[in-house]
């Protein structure tokens, strides 16, 4: 069965950082693009950040970049978000998720983590 | 970045009848192209992913069509337990984007 748990989260004042982990199992992880998505208290799902299967290859969303890196590390079916000068707009619930394709470029199904909440707040 | 747009923001049924979603890329994203639905205080639970592709678990009830530009996701016969949030996302190419949401209301 695949599965993701994400931990890390918490209460961060203003300025602050946190890292966020995401555990992986039940799939090839090195074969996947991994991927976190946030979601603001009663608004919608925003894309956060992705990382190739590799690695090799980072994308962020402009509200985020320069102030969060996502890492994974293969021989531990790990990825982490870096989240650094936290702001109160990034209070949020943090999934990790698996992309749909591999890196054959074959189609699978995606599958969230159920969240791990961030709030920033003084 | 693509912009992804759902119709109607919410829609109101009744128990038994069909119900159709509508989302629109602003370019083709092909058939890349996934549909959640979202419960109060639940993370949100893929339904369809490459357009058409039911996910695992997924009752017949719900399928998903449409390629580039325009996707429809049908829900046959409304259930108690499908009043709900629903989302479009395309994954053809960073970054991801989500339509507005949709919510699906008792009549």
């Amino acid at each position: 069965e695949v599965q993701l748990v994400e931990s890390g989260g918490g209460l961060v004042q203003p300025g602050g950082s946190l890292r966020l982990s995401c555990a992986a199992s039940g799939f090839t992880f090195s074969r996947y693009a991994m991927n976190w998505v946030r979601q603001a208290p009663g608004k919608g799902l925003e894309w956060v950040s992705s990382i190739r299967a590799s690695g090799v290859g980072t994308f962020y969303a402009d509200s985020v970049k320069g102030r969060f890196t996502i890492s994974r590390d293969n021989s531990k079916n790990m990825v982490y978000l870096q989240m650094n000068d936290l702001r109160a707009e990034d209070t949020a619930l943090y999934y990790c998720a698996k992309d749909c394709y591999d890196s054959s470029a074959h189609l699978d199904e995606g599958t969230w983590g159920q969240g791990t909440l961030v709030t920033v707040s003084s | 970045e693509i912009v992804m747009t759902q119709s109607p923001v919410t829609l109101s049924v009744s128990l038994g009848e069909r119900a159709t979603l509508s989302c629109r890329a602003s370019q083709s994203v092909r058939s890349n192209l996934a549909w959640y639905q979202q419960k109060p205080g639940q993370a949100p639970r893929l339904l369809i992913y490459g357009a058409s592709t039911r996910a695992t678990g997924v009752p017949a009830r719900f399928s998903g069509s449409g390629s580039g530009t325009d996707f429809t996701l049908t829900i046959s016969s409304l259930q108690s337990e499908d009043f709900a949030v629903y989302y479009c996302q395309h994954f053809n190419i960073w970054p991801w984007t989500f339509g507005q949401g949709a919510k699906v209301e008792i009549k």
